[in-house]
């Protein structure tokens, strides 16, 4: 199965500030992938797929990019509300994967 | 709205077994595969099992095949999880996720909020 890295496993970040999140995949998976946001005690919630192409509803601030086996997700200016944890899942490969997430908290 | 709302979790013993239900709405229920996913304290996502929309396609995670089953009602708009023979490893909040397709290769763009089950004596 393919596994998929996720860097750092914490970030730090200020609000109003950027964050860069990365994945990385075992094996290319073109660019199906996808990332999601969880808040504890909430559901899991759809940002990204393809890649890069936001889920309907998700703010323009977060951006997703590469393809291969490299990914990022961009939050260019961190509001409150997206102090998460942010994972990637793989789904050019079965079984589909996940990486073990990262936690973004407030700096 | 979309809405999947699952149930059955709680404590039980090694060995034992559980079925989990996820109720859905808001959404045509038999056009869609349908996914388990877990995640144990402290740890990532971990999909368990997926079923397309006809139940004609089935696979199941290393760590649950032979022990998990997983089904879905589209009369009762229903998922769920059999699982037996619990181990302390079952242990992790499980989650429904819907898929984008019918028949489970792609992403999940609904999940419920969850239900916990803890495996211990």
């Amino acid at each position: 199965e393919i596994v998929m890295t996720q860097s750092p496993a914490t970030l730090s970040v200020s609000p109003g500030e950027r964050a860069t999140l990365s994945c990385r995949a075992s094996q290319s998976i073109s660019s199906n992938l996808a990332w999601h946001q969880q808040k504890p005690g909430q559901a899991p919630r759809l940002l990204m797929y393809g890649a890069s192409t936001r889920a309907t509803g998700i703010p323009a601030r977060f951006s997703g990019s590469g393809s291969g086996t490299e990914f990022n997700l961009t939050i260019s200016s961190l509001q409150s509300e997206d102090f998460a944890t942010y994972s990637c899942q793989q789904y050019n490969n079965w079984p589909p994967t996940f990486g073990q997430g990262t936690k973004v908290e407030i700096k | 709205e979309v809405q999947l709302v699952e149930s059955g979790g709680g404590l039980v013993q090694p060995g034992r077994s559980l079925r989990l239900s996820c109720a859905a709405s808001g959404f045509t229920f038999d056009s869609y595969a349908l996914h388990w996913v877990r995640q144990a304290p402290g740890k990532g996502l971990e999909w368990v099992s997926g079923i397309s929309w006809n139940s004609g396609s089935i696979g199941y995670g290393d760590s649950v095949k032979g022990r998990f089953t997983i089904s879905r009602d589209n009369a009762k708009r229903s998922l769920y999880l059999q699982m037996n023979s619990l181990r302390a490893e079952d242990t992790a909040f499980y989650y429904c996720a819907k898929d984008v397709q019918s028949w489970g290769g792609s992403f999940y763009d609904y999940w419920g909020q969850g239900t916990l089950v803890t495996v211990s004596s």
